[in-house]
């Protein structure tokens, strides 16, 4: 079993649409759950970072933790062509684990 | 603004040369580390260092050795280029006990 499993997408929505991305671990050490946005031809950046269980909102973005299931998702709201873009889950105990990413284009 | 640098954003190599994959971060950064990335197996972490002269094998090291004489730089070699190391390599950096990597922007490597 992979330590990290992303869904694979890639996802095509309408400008306006809500993105709704996921990702289960199964590593009990891990202890922040983090959402990396990487453009095309870019390194991947920081998007939402949460060490808890439950909900984060960031303006358009909300990254939500459920530790007891091992699941964790990322929701864009009123989704822009600029959110266009493979987003990536990563976890940490003593390193990074990365999901193996999900590319979203929203469709002006 | 943070950075991190990498000198060669694309190569191509013949099988069997050396190749050298330079990281440069400006943040006085204890922590680097060299991924590779392909797709559908996400970022993959081949070696990382937590201070000058340090390293630590990562989750795919066989191939590829590092060098790390100086704070900011964090060097990637590959002793003899194979065709199954044609990939997107990434280099990042962060600050101890973070969990914050910062990226460069890639190298994209082909070997032929």
């Amino acid at each position: 079993q992979k330590e990290v499993e992303q869904d694979p997408g890639p996802l095509s929505v309408p400008e306006g649409a809500i993105v709704s991305l996921n990702c289960t671990y199964s590593n009990s050490a891990f202890q922040y759950f983090m959402w990396y946005r990487q453009y095309s031809r870019k390194g991947p950046e920081l998007l939402m970072y949460t060490y808890s269980s439950g909900n984060k909102e960031d303006g358009r973005f909300t990254a939500q933790v459920d530790k007891s299931s091992k699941y964790i998702s990322l929701f864009i709201r009123d989704s822009q062509p600029s959110d266009s873009a493979t987003y990536l889950c990563a976890f940490n105990d003593y390193k990074l684990s990365f999901g193996a990413g999900t590319t979203v284009t929203v469709r002006a | 603004d943070v950075k991190v640098t990498q000198s060669s954003r694309y190569l191509v190599k013949r099988t069997g040369e050396k190749v050298f994959l330079e990281c440069v971060q400006d943040m006085d950064h204890e922590n680097m580390f060299w991924y590779r990335q392909d797709p559908g197996l996400g970022l993959r972490l081949i070696y990382f260092s937590y201070d000058v002269k340090m390293k630590e094998k990562g989750d795919i090291p066989e191939g590829y050795s590092v060098s790390r004489e100086k704070k900011e730089r964090f060097s990637l070699i590959l002793e003899s280029a194979s065709t199954n190391q044609t990939s997107m390599y990434l280099c990042a950096s962060s600050p101890p006990l973070a969990g914050e990597l910062f990226f460069g922007e890639g190298s994209r490597l082909t070997v032929l």
